[in-house]
């Protein structure tokens, strides 16, 4: 098993540009994830999935959309990408809300 | 509101050193409590867990004990190792279908 996979690893944007991130899991998970996390800040939850076809906001959700179309991935869209939006972001999923499994992170810079 | 008070860091030890990290919550109800670990580099993992009053998680060494009396779950280790350097999350079970992350714990462990 692969676990939980993101692609690409490293990005580099200008302001304006867009972009799509992918997450991946092999586990047959209901619940996905996407978090972003900046120095001092801890994680923060963008927005989540409890199932195929469903997508709900996190607590930070501006600036982001996200697709759940097939049950094994995530995908994470910047339309018009922002200097905030400099940060890592990481992809999860769980059987249940509260046991997720972490991807290995996208850095994404944003100029 | 329901929240979590995690101890801040940054916590230096030396190796062998006993480690304790403080984490106290308030929440209506008792929920399930989690350590995550986050290593340099990577997605945080789950460490251990306890889902009801004086369960005892357990994982790599690592234990907590979830004390209803006092709400907290405090994270102990009896001799660290300068691989345990890492950011430590304490992570309650608040309700819906999410966690909420704080900034974590920042532990260095000098050989």
């Amino acid at each position: 098993n692969a676990g939980v996979t993101q692609t690409p690893k490293f990005r580099v944007l200008k302001t304006g540009q867009s972009m799509t991130l992918l997450c991946a899991q092999d586990m047959n998970h209901e619940y996905m994830y996407w978090y972003r996390q900046d120095p001092g800040m801890g994680l923060r939850l963008i927005h989540y999935s409890v199932g195929e076809g469903t997508t709900a906001k996190g607590e930070v959700p501006d600036g982001y959309n996200v697709s759940r179309l097939k049950k094994q991935n995530f995908l994470l869209g910047l339309e018009s990408a922002a200097p905030s939006q400099t940060s890592v972001y990481f992809c999860a999923s769980g059987i249940a809300p509260y046991e997720q499994y972490f991807g290995p992170g996208t850095r994404l810079t944003v100029t | 509101g329901d929240s979590v008070t995690q101890m801040e860091g940054p916590v230096t030890l030396s190796e062998e050193a006993f480690l304790t990290i403080n984490c106290t919550y308030t929440a209506t109800g008792y929920p399930s409590l989690f350590w995550y670990v986050q290593y340099p580099g990577e997605g945080l993992q789950l460490l251990l867990k306890a889902t009801k009053a004086d369960d005892k998680g357990s994982n790599k060494g690592f234990e907590a004990t979830y004390r209803k009396e006092t709400t907290s779950f405090h994270l102990e280790k009896g001799s660290v190792q300068v691989s345990d350097s890492a950011v430590y999350f304490c992570v309650p079970s608040l309700g819906g279908n999410k966690l909420v992350f704080g900034a974590g714990t920042i532990l260095r462990v000098k050989s």
